[in-house]
């Protein structure tokens, strides 16, 4: 069974700062690792997909990379602004297209 | 692009009543999920549906939850009687199966709260 862990719990950082994100998975045998934004009260918003076939991908000031051979992915953010704050959650999709969620990580971002 | 619609946004039941909620997916998306989230964890999948089939319900409390996706576009999910335990976000999603592991996107969510 696929678990997926968060790594920290929880993040403040000053504005301006880089940060990064870390996600880990037990099973290698995914389809692709997904990294989404949860705010407040709100669904899920997807920042970025990386096919398994894939190292990286990047959007604008987010880059998320994926290492299937260590079961993990990490996300970084450049710049941090206060209007990234909010929950970011990663998911493994394996199977049959599911996704395994982790519990996230809930980044605040000071001005 | 129209995303995935979810309604209503808010519910709040007295335990042992019934409720239900629905979803629309993006045009054109062969699979829906619905996953629950319950405050302060990730959200864990309920059901899967390929277009109008049922891939996956190993988790779905089958005593109380069902779903249906009518001719393969809509799916309601409802509970009876409602516990609880059930409160929690409902977040439905869709994506488009044919391409492996395509990306999934997700409604805003219902937020149901049990009295």
């Amino acid at each position: 069974k696929q678990e997926v862990t968060q790594i920290p719990a929880a993040l403040s950082v000053p504005e301006g700062e880089n940060l990064v994100l870390n996600c880990s998975f037990t099973d290698s045998a995914i389809y692709n690792l997904q990294w989404f934004r949860q705010d407040p009260g709100k669904g899920l918003t997807s920042l970025l997909l990386i096919q398994s076939s894939q190292r990286e991908q990047t959007s604008g000031r987010l880059n998320a990379s994926l290492d299937k051979s260590s079961g993990r992915s990490t996300l970084y953010i450049a710049a941090s602004q206060p209007g990234d704050s909010a929950t970011y959650l990663c998911a493994a999709g394996a199977g049959s297209y599911q996704l395994t969620f982790g519990k996230g990580t809930k980044l605040s971002v000071i001005p | 692009e129209a995303g995935v619609a979810q309604s209503p946004r808010y519910k709040i039941i007295e335990k042992r009543q019934s409720v239900a909620f629905w979803c629309n997916p993006i045009s054109g998306h062969a699979t829906l999920y619905w996953y629950q989230q319950i405050l302060g964890q990730g959200p864990k999948l309920l059901i899967q549906f390929q277009n109008n089939g049922v891939v996956d319900d190993s988790q779905l409390p089958k005593d109380r939850f069902s779903a249906e996706r009518l001719k393969g576009v809509d799916s309601t999910l409802k509970i009876q009687p409602a516990k609880l335990e059930d409160s929690a976000v409902y977040l439905c999603a869709s994506s488009f199966l044919r391409t492996g592991g395509s990306e999934a996107f997700f409604g805003q969510g219902t937020r149901l709260t049990v009295v």
